[in-house]
């Protein structure tokens, strides 16, 4: 089984531009999760889709971050304008619906300049 | 809102050494538990979870954990550390309760191990 593929592994832009992260999540896994790592810190909820419904975006911040999961598989994590701040490491996570047990992908470390 | 401590930001122990990393979570309605690993460059691995049932939970990679209401702990341990151990672990529990899915983490352990 594959598990959660996420692209690219590493960003590097300069501030004010725009950039997209993209996750794949594990075959039948209709729950899909972006999260935020920032350095020495544990990850942070962005966002949960269940299916194509974003179910919980209360910690995107929505003024500059946007995320889309179409058609309930892929899913788009986007910043724009990005931010000096914005530089840390995004995962993907996923699991099946009702299923506690997330599966991490590796992550895109995004650095701004 | 539901948190969760993670006192120790950075652990060393002799290879063949006992293991106890520490995970403190806030008081609410009985936790789903979890200790995640994460070696550099990589994802997170789940290493084991506690919903419900037997205290002491037993997880891949010969880790358990015990899950004591009254301290509101769920520490990590294994008996005998090997050099691969060394990575970040991080506790995590339910943000909502139930089976929602979203989980809040701590900051995470740095485990370093000496041969």
């Amino acid at each position: 089984e594959a598990g959660v593929v996420q692209s690219p592994r590493y960003k590097i832009i300069e501030k004010k531009q725009p950039v997209a992260f993209w996750c794949n999540p594990i075959s039948g896994h209709n729950t899909l999760y972006w999260y935020l790592q920032n350095l020495g810190q544990g990850p942070e909820l962005l966002i949960r889709y269940e299916n194509e419904e974003a179910v919980d975006d209360s910690q995107l911040p929505k003024d500059r971050f946007s995320a889309e999961r179409l058609k309930g598989v892929d899913s788009t994590l986007k910043i724009q304008p990005a931010e000096l701040g914005d530089s840390a490491v995004y995962l993907c996570a996923s699991s099946r619906t009702g299923d506690n047990e997330q599966f991490f992908g590796p992550g895109t470390r995004l650095t701004v300049l | 809102a539901q948190s969760v401590t993670q006192p120790d930001i950075h652990i060393t122990v002799s290879e063949g050494a006992s293991l106890e990393l520490r995970c403190n979570y806030s008081y609410g309605a009985t936790p789903y538990l979890f200790w995640y690993v994460q070696s550099p460059g990589q994802g997170l691995q789940l290493l084991l979870k506690y919903f419900s049932g037997d205290t002491l939970v037993q997880g891949i990679k010969g880790f358990e954990a015990e899950f004591k209401r009254s301290q509101s702990s769920f520490n990590l341990r294994k008996p005998s550390v090997h050099w691969s151990d060394a990575a970040e672990y991080f506790c995590a529990r339910d943000q909502y309760g139930g089976s929602q899915g979203n989980l809040i983490f701590g900051k995470g352990t740095k485990l370093s191990v000496k041969p």
